[in-house]
C-alpha cells in the first residue's frame, strides 16, 4: 500500500514566519507535487517535482518555494507566511513511467492557519 | 495552458439515482482524464481515468465518457449510494509530458437515502 504522510494535520503560524511543510513517501514514486485546496477554488498545483533536485512551478508558485533532497521527501517552504496562505495544503506522489500520467497517490492534508 | 471547468459544484440526488458530472478542457492536445474521489477528511483518491483513444470506459457503477471534438468528459455514477457521498474532481495533464494535473473546481455530490 501506498503511503504518503505529512509531517502535520493542523499547523497555527503568524504572519512573517518561515514555514515548512514535509511530505514523505515509501514508494520510491519519482514525481511528488503540492496542492492548495480552498473552498471554491478546488485543488491548485504550487509545486511538482520529478526527480531529486529537481522542481517545476505549477499554477500558483508565487510566495512559496520548494526542496527536494531525497526522493522520498518533499518539502514545502513559505518564506514569510502570509494570511492569504491560510489553507488546506496537500501532498501527492506518482510513478513516472516515460512521462505517461500515472495514478497520484495523496497525504492526508495539513491544514495551516496563519494569524 | 491548459484549463478545466467544472459543473454542477453542487449535486443532490436520491439514493438510487443516477448522477452525472461534466468536465470542459481548453488544449486539445491534452489525453488523459482522471477522476478523484475526496472524502471527508481524506486526501482524494483515484477512482477512474480515460485516455484519448477511448471514447467511454466502465467500472461497475462508474462510467466516464470522452468527446475529443467538443472537449468535454464527463462522470457517470448509476444506482447512487450514501457512500457515495463525496468531493468529485476531474483533471486534465498540466504539462505536455503528463507529469502534473491541473484539476476542476470540485462537485459536492450528496446522497440522501
Amino acid at each position: 500500500d501506498v503511503k504518503v504522510t505529512q509531517s502535520s494535520r493542523y499547523l497555527v503560524k503568524r504572519t512573517g514566519e518561515k514555514v515548512f511543510l514535509e511530505c514523505v513517501q515509501d514508494m520510491d514514486h519519482e514525481n511528488m507535487f503540492w496542492y492548495r485546496q480552498d473552498p471554491g477554488l478546488g485543488l491548485r498545483l504550487i509545486y511538482f517535482s520529478y526527480d531529486v533536485k529537481m522542481k517545476e512551478k505549477g499554477d500558483i508558485p508565487e510566495g512559496y518555494s520548494v526542496s527536494r533532497e531525497k526522493k522520498e521527501r518533499f518539502s514545502l517552504i513559505l518564506e514569510s507566511a502570509s494570511t492569504n496562505q491560510t489553507s488546506m495544503y496537500l501532498c501527492a506522489s506518482s510513478l513516472r513511467d516515460r512521462g505517461d500520467p500515472y495514478e497520484q497517490y495523496f497525504g492526508p492534508g495539513t491544514r495551516l492557519t496563519v494569524t | 495552458g491548459e484549463n478545466v471547468e467544472q459543473h454542477p459544484s453542487t449535486l443532490s440526488v436520491q439514493e438510487g439515482d443516477s448522477a452525472v458530472i461534466k468536465c470542459t478542457y481548453s488544449d486539445s492536445a491534452s489525453n488523459y482524464f482522471p477522476w478523484y474521489k475526496q472524502e471527508l477528511g481524506k486526501g482524494p483518491q483515484l477512482i477512474i481515468d480515460i485516455r484519448s483513444n477511448v471514447g467511454e470506459k466502465k467500472d461497475q457503477r462508474i462510467a466516464v465518457t470522452l468527446n475529443k471534438t467538443a472537449k468535454h468528459f464527463s462522470l457517470h455514477i448509476t444506482e447512487t449510494q450514501p457512500e457515495d457521498s463525496a468531493v468529485y474532481f476531474c483533471a486534465a495533464p498540466f504539462n505536455q509530458a503528463g507529469t502534473a494535473l491541473i484539476f476542476g473546481k470540485g462537485t459536492t455530490l450528496s446522497v440522501s437515502s
